[in-house]
């Protein structure tokens, strides 16, 4: 079975440029999340999709960040414009139903300079 | 205060060695609670899930502690392949998982 699949793996901008990322979820799996982790930390939950809608986007700094899952299946995540403290990891995992087990792709480290 | 404190380490023990990591949590309403792994520069991957009773997966014992809201890991009989970050979490609103920061653990020959 194919694990989560994330591109681009490597992405360096400057800041006040805008960046997407490309999430393809497990194939069946209902529950989409994408994560931001910064060097030393842990995961943060930015935003989760239940097939196209979303069900927690708390965390999501909305001034700056989006994401969509139009279709229930793929998604991306957008920053425009970046800053700085937007250096991290952004992880894209999904679940075949809400609280089971996530499954993590390999991440999109971005730098911002 | 943090959601999930863990202890950042790292733990430096030599191979065969008993290891625990504990781990607090603040929201006494968490209902799931699990181990992660995570290897340098990759993806976190579930280790294994936490319950209220404890529970055994060969080399590591995981334990939970409701009244105190702490977590523990412990792994016997350490390998050099059990190098890696271990992140404690807990599942908040919308089952999503707020995870610790991690514990670096190193084992060495």
């Amino acid at each position: 079975e194919a694990g989560v699949a994330q591109s681009p793996r490597y992405k360096i901008i400057e800041k006040r440029q805008s960046v997407a990322f490309w999430c393809n979820p497990i194939s069946g799996h209902a529950t989409l999340y994408w994560y931001q982790q910064i060097l030393g930390q842990g995961p943060k939950l930015l935003i989760q999709f239940q097939n196209n809608g979303v069900v927690d986007d708390s965390q999501l700094p909305k001034d700056r960040f989006s994401a969509e899952r139009l279709k229930g299946v793929d998604s991306t995540l957008k920053i425009q414009p970046a800053k700085l403290e937007d250096s991290a990891v952004y992880l894209c995992a999904s679940s075949p139903r809400r609280g089971g087990t996530q499954y993590f792709g390999p991440g999109t480290r971005l730098t911002v300079t | 205060r943090k959601e999930v404190e863990q202890d950042p380490g790292p733990f430096n023990v030599p191979e065969g060695a008993t290891v625990a990591f504990n781990c607090t949590y603040s929201n006494s309403a968490s209902q799931s609670f699990f181990w992660y792994r995570q290897d340098c520069r990759k993806e976190p991957k579930l280790l294994m899930s936490v319950y209220s009773s404890g529970n055994e997966d060969g080399r590591f014992t995981a334990q939970l502690n409701r009244a105190s809201q702490y977590i523990s890991l412990l792994i016997r009989d350490s390998k050099l392949s059990d190098s890696a970050t271990y992140l404690c979490v807990v599942s908040g609103g919308y089952n999503k998982l707020i995870f610790g920061a991690g514990t670096r653990l190193a084992v060495h020959p």
